[in-house]
């Protein structure tokens, strides 16, 4: 079965501080995926990455970076936290050539 | 623009009861993928079905139906006879050809009383 893990159910972060969110998946797949979702809003793009140390942009990518150094782990930079990025964050990954992704449980992460 | 559109946002029904979610979607591409998750309580979402464009065959497994129309670009959701583990946000998505991305639509909350 595949495995997307990620470090942290539950985070709780201050205003400005620099926060990394990990996911690491078991299935050597070759794309992988942040998201963050809403109420209301469902699933939105942050970003995502298709090999080691490629990434893109998604839907909205303003104050977050991203990390692929290896194949399995993708992490989520938030540079300084602010409050409208409390948030539930979902990472995912898929085999190349195939668009089901399979989705870690998620970090609900709240800056105050 | 948005792509994929669940004008229910929460449906609450008794058990034994059918419940269909709506899908629509929007896309210029012929050739076009469209998913559905379900995400229980604990978080992680669940794959349920994968349908291309190309197939407009109805779709069965157990207790679970999809309706999928592309004239109403519409990939309707039926869960039959409903049970309190159906209890969950569904959500819609749709990926179109040569794009990994999933565009996912705002999810429908649906609760199953006993």
């Amino acid at each position: 079965d595949v495995k997307v893990t990620q470090s942290s159910r539950y985070l709780v972060k201050r205003t400005g501080e620099k926060v990394f969110l990990e996911c690491v998946q078991d299935m050597d797949h070759e794309n992988m995926f942040w998201y963050r979702q809403d109420p209301g809003l469902g699933l939105r793009l942050i970003y995502f990455s298709y090999d080691v140390k490629m990434k893109e942009k998604g839907d909205i990518p303003e104050g977050y970076s991203v990390s692929r150094e290896k194949k399995e782990r993708f992490s989520l930079i938030l540079e300084s936290a602010s409050t409208n990025q409390t948030s539930m964050y979902l990472c995912a990954s898929s085999p190349i050539g195939v668009d089901e992704q399979y989705f870690g449980p998620g970090t609900r992460l709240t800056v105050t | 623009a948005q792509k994929v559109t669940q004008a229910q946002t929460e449906i609450s029904v008794v058990e034994k009861e059918d419940v269909t979610l709506d899908c629509v979607y929007e896309t210029r591409d012929t050739t076009y993928y469209l998913f559905w998750y379900k995400q229980p309580p604990s978080g992680e979402l669940v794959f349920l079905i994968r349908r291309n464009s190309f197939d407009e065959q109805n779709e069965i497994s157990g207790r679970y139906s999809w309706n999928f129309q592309k004239s109403t670009s519409s990939f309707n959701f039926t869960i039959t006879a409903s049970q309190v583990v159906d209890s969950a946000v569904y959500f819609c998505a749709l990926s179109e050809e040569d794009d990994y991305k999933l565009s996912f639509g705002a999810g429908t909350t649906v609760t199953v009383r006993a």
